[in-house]
Parts: C-alpha cells; sequence; structure tokens
C-alpha cells in the first residue's frame, strides 16, 4: 500500500463539461504520475510531477492539465471532456528501492478513477 | 511508437506447471525493468523488479530474466496457481528518467 487514494473512483460526465480527478499521497513522495489505461493501449503517462508545482507533459498529454499546489495532491483536469477520454485512470508515485537485485525506482499504483464520458 | 513490446495477448496454462511472459524492448537505454499484475477493477501490482546490471532476479514463485543483448526479458511462475489469473504489464524506464513505458500485456489464465 502505497498510501495513495484516488477520488471518485467512479464518474459519468457529459461531452464538453470539465472534469478534475484528484490523486492523494500520504507518505511525501516528490514523483507523481497520472496514467491512463485503454484497451490495446496498457497504460500511457499522461503527465507526471517532480514536486510542487512542477510538472511535465507524458506521451498523451493533450486535452488533459494538472495541478499540483501541495506535495500531497496531484490534480488531473479535463478541461472539455470528449467521449475519447472515456478511460480508466491511475494515479502513481515513485519510490527509490534498493534491494537485492533492483536499485532503481519503483512505481506504485492507486486503485484507479473510471470515467465516462458520454 | 511502442518501445515496450509483449507480443502474446493471451496465455493459458494448467495449474502446476510454469507459465513464461515475453517481454521485447527497443531503447537500449532502457536500465530498469518492472513487471505488474492488475486484476480486473484494481490498480497494477508491483510484482517483481531487475536492473539491467543484472541477468536474473527470484522473488519466491517469479523470476525475472534479462537478456540485455536481445533486448528481451521474461517473467516465469513456477508453480503457476489459479490466483495468478490476470493481466502481467511488463514496463521499462531509462537511468535518468522518471517514467515507465509499458507494454499492451499478456492476459494469463491458470486453469485447475
Amino acid at each position: 500500500d502505497a498510501g495513495i487514494t484516488q477520488s471518485p473512483r467512479h464518474k459519468v460526465t457529459e461531452t464538453g463539461t470539465p472534469v478534475t480527478l484528484r490523486c492523494h499521497q500520504t507518505e511525501n513522495h516528490r514523483y507523481m504520475y497520472w496514467y491512463r489505461q485503454d484497451p490495446g493501449h496498457g497504460l500511457r503517462l499522461i503527465h507526471y510531477s517532480y514536486g510542487v508545482k512542477d510538472t511535465d507533459k507524458g506521451e498523451v498529454s493533450d486535452g488533459y492539465s494538472v495541478s499540483r499546489s501541495k506535495t500531497e495532491d496531484f490534480l488531473l483536469t479535463l478541461e472539455s471532456a470528449t467521449s475519447s477520454q472515456t478511460s480508466v485512470y491511475f494515479c502513481a508515485i515513485s519510490e527509490p528501492t534498493l534491494k537485492r537485485g533492483y536499485s532503481g525506482n519503483t512505481i506504485y499504483f492507486g486503485e484507479g478513477s473510471w470515467l465516462t464520458v458520454v | 511508437d511502442q518501445q515496450v513490446k509483449q507480443n502474446s495477448p493471451s496465455l493459458s496454462v494448467q495449474e502446476g506447471r510454469i507459465s513464461i511472459l515475453n517481454c521485447d524492448y527497443t531503447n537500449s537505454m532502457f536500465d530498469y525493468f518492472l513487471w505488474y499484475k492488475k486484476y480486473p477493477a484494481e490498480g497494477p501490482t508491483f510484482l517483481i523488479s531487475i536492473s539491467s546490471i543484472k541477468d536474473k532476479n527470484e522473488d519466491g514463485r517469479f523470476t525475472v530474466f534479462l537478456n540485455k543483448s536481445a533486448k528481451h526479458l521474461s517473467l516465469h511462475i513456477v508453480p503457476s496457481q489459479p490466483g495468478d489469473s490476470a493481466v502481467y504489464f511488463c514496463a521499462a524506464m531509462k537511468n535518468s528518467g522518471y517514467a515507465l513505458n509499458f507494454g499492451k500485456g499478456t492476459s494469463l489464465l491458470v486453469t485447475p
């Protein structure tokens, strides 16, 4: 358990409406991520953050914005939701790992937010 | 451009036998490789990882093998159990990076 909470867990919204997904972590991790998962695509990075007010784009960032005003919260906003943004969204954090066979960062995921845009 | 490839969308194995899941990558800058397991309606769960300086890492029933020259890694599960039925994602990360590149996943079914 990486102490990640996503909200809402499920949401149905109409095309053109704004939507914000929240990721909250309790363990002071510096790096946070938003991924989306779609059939046939695996998980794709939307945006990530490497500190308060420090964010960068991932491979599928169009149509999304993020904000991180405090360490524990990373918000993903769809300014004007489209049907192509119907997906499962996963927040994640990165934690340094040092153990036999592996010394690097390990990324841990939240439980997901299911978003349907109708 | 898919830099991490899992070419088998699905795999079926009998309980007690070995499951072998394969993964290929194209970017020689990847230094860290991780496997995740995902059940429906849950987030991906970290399973096992390996650094590029190693060629094998094991944790209980799970072993990951890395062949850097072939840009290939595999996950072995021995013995396979019905509870192992899930989608398995291979992922890779550069030494200088902090984000993972994922494959599309392999759905494993372990039958009794």
